[in-house]
């Protein structure tokens, strides 16, 4: 069974401050993906990533791909709170047939 | 965009009612999901489905049969509900392999919360 270690768990900031969520895994994934799921809701897609090394940003989160394709990390600048939420990677594997593994997750609260 | 539904957002059942929670997808996806969601627990993959009437046990089947008899719709079942199947229940969807180039982005409902009392 492959496994996604998510951390920190818990993540409660001040607004401006920066952060970074770390996902890592000792098994490879062809591709991951990072969600974010409010209170009450189903998490929603922020970004995939698919070739090793490879960064992508989405406004002030920065996503980062692992040359190796096991490990992954968000990084955020100047957190906001409405970036508050629970922040889920979750990564394909080559013969998944579509499933995902699912990290544990990281609830991050930024407070004003 | 992709619209994925679910039939409730609050539900309370009592032991040992027969539940079902429906899930309906716009996108024309084939393949379909039902997790559960707990805290510390994460995601657990209940059931999958990659076509009409074809499914494949998750990691935590037992208690569970779903039903695929249309593309669009995805039905999870507790045959017989307990306490310990209180929680937030999220169906969502995908592309194919064929048409996905292998990165399946899941696309999910709002989540139905049960409670068994």
């Amino acid at each position: 069974t492959q496994l996604l270690e998510q951390s920190p768990q818990f993540l409660s900031i001040q607004e401006g401050e920066n952060l970074t969520v770390y996902c890592n895994s000792s098994s490879v994934f062809s591709s991951l993906q990072w969600y974010r799921q409010e209170p009450g809701e189903g998490p929603v897609l922020l970004v995939t990533v698919v070739t090793g090394g490879e960064v992508k940003k989405l406004k002030r989160l920065t996503f980062q791909f692992g040359d190796a394709r096991k490990d992954s990390s968000l990084h955020i600048t100047a957190a906001q709170p409405g970036d508050t939420g629970l922040y889920l990677c979750a990564g394909v594997s080559g013969t998944s047939y579509g499933k995902l593994t699912f990290g544990q997750g990281t609830i991050l609260t930024v407070h004003p | 965009d992709v619209k994925v539904t679910q039939s409730s957002r609050y539900l309370v059942k009592r032991t040992g009612e027969k539940v079902f929670l429906e899930c309906v997808q716009d996108m024309d996806h084939e393949n379909m999901f039902w997790y559960r969601q707990d805290p510390g627990l994460g995601l657990r993959l209940i059931y999958f489905s990659y076509d009409v009437k074809m499914k494949e046990k998750g990691d935590i089947p037992e208690g569970y049969s779903v039903s695929r008899e249309k593309k669009e719709r995805f039905s999870l079942i507790l045959e017989s509900a307990s306490t310990n199947q209180t929680s937030m229940y999220l169906c969502a969807s995908s592309l194919s392999l064929a048409t996905n180039l292998g990165t399946y982005e899941q696309y999910f409902g709002p989540g139905t919360r049960l409670t068994v009392t």
